[in-house]
């Protein structure tokens, strides 16, 4: 079946530097991707969205990029901070679909050294 | 404003039993979900809920069921636990059911013994 995949699990990045997580989705159909970040014993966190009529959507100190044409997203972390440290996940969906249609990644852990 | 609130945050049980688990969903959100996440599968869906109807349901056995309530709570409830059953328990809620950003609550760590 179609799923969502992450490139990597594990990404160790130095404080102050820009991280970059990957994920990779299959499903044509999607329109809708969001970001999580899960920090230990907490739910999943929104961080950004975007749809797939964009290829670029900042928010603060975070940048999605969306690459339709090799069903690739990227979550780009500017100047990583120890409070970054988590799990991120990337989502996919319709997004006429309802929530129940939302496909979770399995999540790559970020890890910010001091 | 307050957030998503499940309860309780941890449970331990016993293979065979059954448990019940709640979560309120943010004043005016009128969509929840439940997800089950364990660190082998991830995260999933359990089922949807909007205006007190099932709209969506994951693939799970006939032993994990769900309701909603005219105030939007809603409550999931496994019955004859197994050990799988172990994970954490999510609920999100969304203000409309479709498109729209999910706010999810702390969990409910569920070990099954």
């Amino acid at each position: 079946g179609e799923s969502v995949g992450l490139h990597l699990p594990t990404l160790s990045v130095q404080e102050g530097d820009n991280s970059i997580i990957n994920c990779a989705y299959s499903n044509s159909a999607s329109d809708y991707f969001i970001w999580y970040k899960q920090e230990s014993g907490k739910g999943p966190q929104f961080i950004i969205d975007i749809r797939s009529n964009m290829d670029k959507r900042q928010g603060q100190r975070v940048t999605v990029l969306l690459n339709k044409t090799v069903k690739h997203l990227s979550l780009q972390i500017a100047a990583t901070q120890p409070g970054d440290s988590a799990v991120y996940f990337c989502a996919e969906m319709n997004y006429g679909g309802s929530q129940g249609n939302l496909i979770f990644g399995k999540g790559t852990k970020l890890s910010v050294k001091p | 404003k307050a957030g998503v609130t499940q309860t309780p945050r941890y449970l331990i049980k016993t293979r065979g039993q059954q448990v019940t688990l709640s979560c309120s969903p943010i004043s005016g959100h009128r969509s929840v979900s439940w997800y089950q996440q364990t660190p082998g599968q991830g995260l999933q869906f359990l089922f949807e809920y909007f205006s007190e109807t099932q709209r969506n349901k994951g693939n799970f056995p006939g032993r994990f069921s769900g309701r909603q309530f005219s105030n939007s709570r809603s409550e999931m409830n496994v019955s004859t636990l197994e050990l799988g059953d172990s994970a954490l328990y999510l609920c999100a809620s969304s203000f409309r059911d479709r498109g729209t950003e999910a706010f999810f609550g702390q969990g409910t760590r569920l070990t099954v013994v």
